[in-house]
Order: structure tokens, then sequence, then C-alpha cells
């Protein structure tokens, strides 16, 4: 079991606005930037987000945010090239260690 | 640009270490802003964790792994290795070496992965 918890599946039409989630505790979320991490066809993960930064290269259509101990990447204006596997992580200073959460898997109709 | 580029052995014998290097290039493993490390994906599973080292050698390992895994770093190379001893089937997975922020041990940038099958 994942130390971060994100839906397993979430689904949006070309052009609509979605947003992923991904809620810890106050040990990782709560105390640390989260990191959101793209998987294409289970290819290498690409970072589309850490903390509110975007990457060089990251359509700005891809946003950051967190409330507490949630943490939540939205797409505005959803696009077919955005469906993917897509992860959080951040650092667990119980557990002095990185956690990821499980994945969620966006599918694009 | 920086670029992390894993290399090593893709297939072990069970009981037998796992060894991998990754080279850095487009930039110094001796920055002192972020953190360098593995995370693997088995076959149809998520992502996790290995260990993480900074330049000056410190090191955090994931509490299931730590009794088996040694991360270390050669500062002139610009590389850094794992070594995953006394390996089974289920240390099979696709093992990727990153660089994390210091701040949030989020990973920026990601090498392009390296299949290990543990197999006799």
């Amino acid at each position: 079991q994942s130390a971060l918890t994100q839906e397993a599946s979430v689904s949006g039409t070309v052009g609509q606005k979605v947003t992923l989630s991904c809620t810890g505790n106050s040990n990782n979320i709560g105390s640390y930037a989260v990191g959101w991490y793209q998987q294409i066809s289970h290819g290498a993960p690409k970072t589309v987000m850490f903390g509110n930064s975007l990457p060089s290269g990251i359509p700005d259509r891809f946003s950051g945010s967190k409330s507490g101990t949630t943490a939540s990447l939205t797409i505005s204006g959803l696009q077919p090239e955005d469906e993917a596997d897509y992860f959080c992580s951040t650092w667990d200073y119980s557990l002095s260690a990185v956690v990821f959460g499980g994945g969620t898997k966006l599918t694009v109709l | 640009q920086l670029q992390l580029q894993e290399s090593g052995p893709g297939l072990v014998k069970p009981s037998e270490t796992l060894s991998l290097t990754c080279t850095v290039s487009g930039g110094s493993i001796s920055s002192s802003s972020y953190y360098w490390g593995w995370v693997r994906q088995p076959p149809g599973k998520g992502l996790e964790w290995v260990g993480s080292i900074y330049y000056s050698g410190s090191t955090y390992y994931n509490p299931s792994l730590k009794s088996r895994v040694t991360i270390s770093v050669d500062t002139s190379k610009n590389q850094f290795s794992l070594k995953l001893n006394s390996v089974t089937a289920a240390d099979t997975a696709v093992y990727y070496c990153a660089r994390l922020l210091y701040s949030s041990r989020s990973v920026d940038y990601w090498g392009q992965g390296t299949l290990v099958t543990v197999s006799s």
C-alpha cells in the first residue's frame, strides 16, 4: 500500500479541465512540496511539476497546488497527448523516505 | 541540458548482487542543491524509491530495502552507483536513476531506465 493516495483512474474529454489528487499526511505532503510525473506507455517518467514550478518545456496548461495534506495537479485544456499514468511523490520525515503515490491512469476520451 | 544514463547488466542470477551505475552529464553531481537517487518499477506496477545520496556521501535508503542496498558516489567521474545484494525475482524491475531536489526530494530529472531481470 502506497504512502500517498491517488485515484486509480480519471478520464476527460479534449479541452476539458481535469484535476488529479494526491493525499498524504502532515509528515509528508503537509510539510514538503510535491512532485508530479507523467509516464506514457511505460516509458521513462517525465517531471511535469515540482511544487508550484513548471519544468522547462512543460505546457502551461499543467498547474500544481496544495491544500493541507492534499496536492493536486490540474490540466486545463486536456489534449490527447496527455493520456498517461501520473505519479506523485514527496519526502516523508517520519519515515526518512521518499514516498510515491500508486499512480492515476488518465484517459482522454 | 542535464542527462542521466544508467549502465549495468540486464540479467542477474538469484542471490547475486545487482550493480548499476548512473553517469551524469550536462551538470555537476557536486551541486549542493540536489540529491541523486534510484527509483525502480516492477513490470506492470508503480514507482518505488530505492535510495538517494548527497554528493558528500550521506545516504537515505528505502526502509524495506535498507539491509540490502548500498549507494555510492564518485564525484571525480560524475557518477553514482547502486548495489543491491541477495536479489530475488521480486527485484526484477526497470531501474531509473534520477536527480532529486534537496528541499523536497522530488525528482526533476530522470534517466531513461534500464531493465534488470533476476533469473537463473
